[in-house]
């Protein structure tokens, strides 16, 4: 067990650019979040999957946000047509998802800055 | 909708000593879970202590103990012996149970606290 992990790091873009992020899970975590953390702030939820299936959706996430987790494994975010304001830690974060084992694990985020 | 409400956004305390850290909520929902993580100077959220709403008995893990007062949704954070290392932020965050229908929201998480463990 190698915990989450998120890929890249840290990631520098001009505005108007897109940028994808990847996470992956811990294994068998069959529920996956994401968040988005600005400075100073507790971090906010975007979405959610249940294996594959997008279940949730929060209003932050504009049509400008998409998520995907395709086969149930590892989740992209992808920002499009970026904007300063998406300038932010996104979060990712997974869960065995069994009633009582609701407990989050995090990864350590990718930090991104919009120019 | 759940909010959670962290009063203090600041603390200071001497190594060895005992601070407590508060957190109320809100919701409407009787069956949930409420946490606290930890997230040192840029590195990764670390889960602190998670405690069921249905449960009356307060979580402890080790120096870390929370005092859950669910008719006054509180549920503050009491770290003894307090070391070095616990300096960072500290978030109080509430998730309803995704079981009881309606499904998950993620984390709702408080603006944070941040903790000073000072030598």
């Amino acid at each position: 067990d190698t915990g989450v992990s998120q890929d890249p790091r840290h990631k520098i873009t001009k505005r108007g650019q897109n940028v994808t992020f990847r996470c992956d899970p811990i294994s068998e975590h069959n529920r996956l979040y994401w968040y988005r953390q600005t400075l100073g702030q507790g971090p906010e939820f975007l979405t959610y999957f249940q294996n594959e299936a997008q279940l949730e959706k929060s209003r932050l996430l504009s049509d400008r946000f998409s998520a995907e987790r395709p086969k149930g494994s590892f989740s992209t975010l992808e920002i499009q047509r970026t904007e300063q304001g998406d300038s932010a830690m996104y979060l990712c974060a997974s869960s065995l998802g069994t009633g009582a084992q609701e407990t989050q694990y995090f990864g350590p985020g990718t930090r991104l800055l919009v120019l | 909708a759940q909010t959670v409400t962290q009063s203090q956004p600041e603390m200071s305390v001497q190594e060895a000593e005992t601070v407590t850290l508060s957190c109320t909520y809100d919701t409407s929902e009787s069956n949930y879970y409420l946490f606290w993580y930890k997230q040192p100077p840029s590195r990764q959220m670390i889960l602190v202590i998670r405690q069921e709403a249905y449960k009356q008995q307060n979580a402890t893990e080790n120096r870390f103990s929370v005092n859950f007062q669910k008719a006054a949704k509180s549920f503050s954070l009491k770290i003894s012996d307090s070391q070095l290392g616990d300096t960072a932020m500290y978030f109080c965050a509430f998730m309803k149970d995704p079981t009881s229908g309606g499904g998950a929201d993620g984390l709702t998480f408080g603006k944070g606290t941040h903790l000073i463990i000072q030598p």
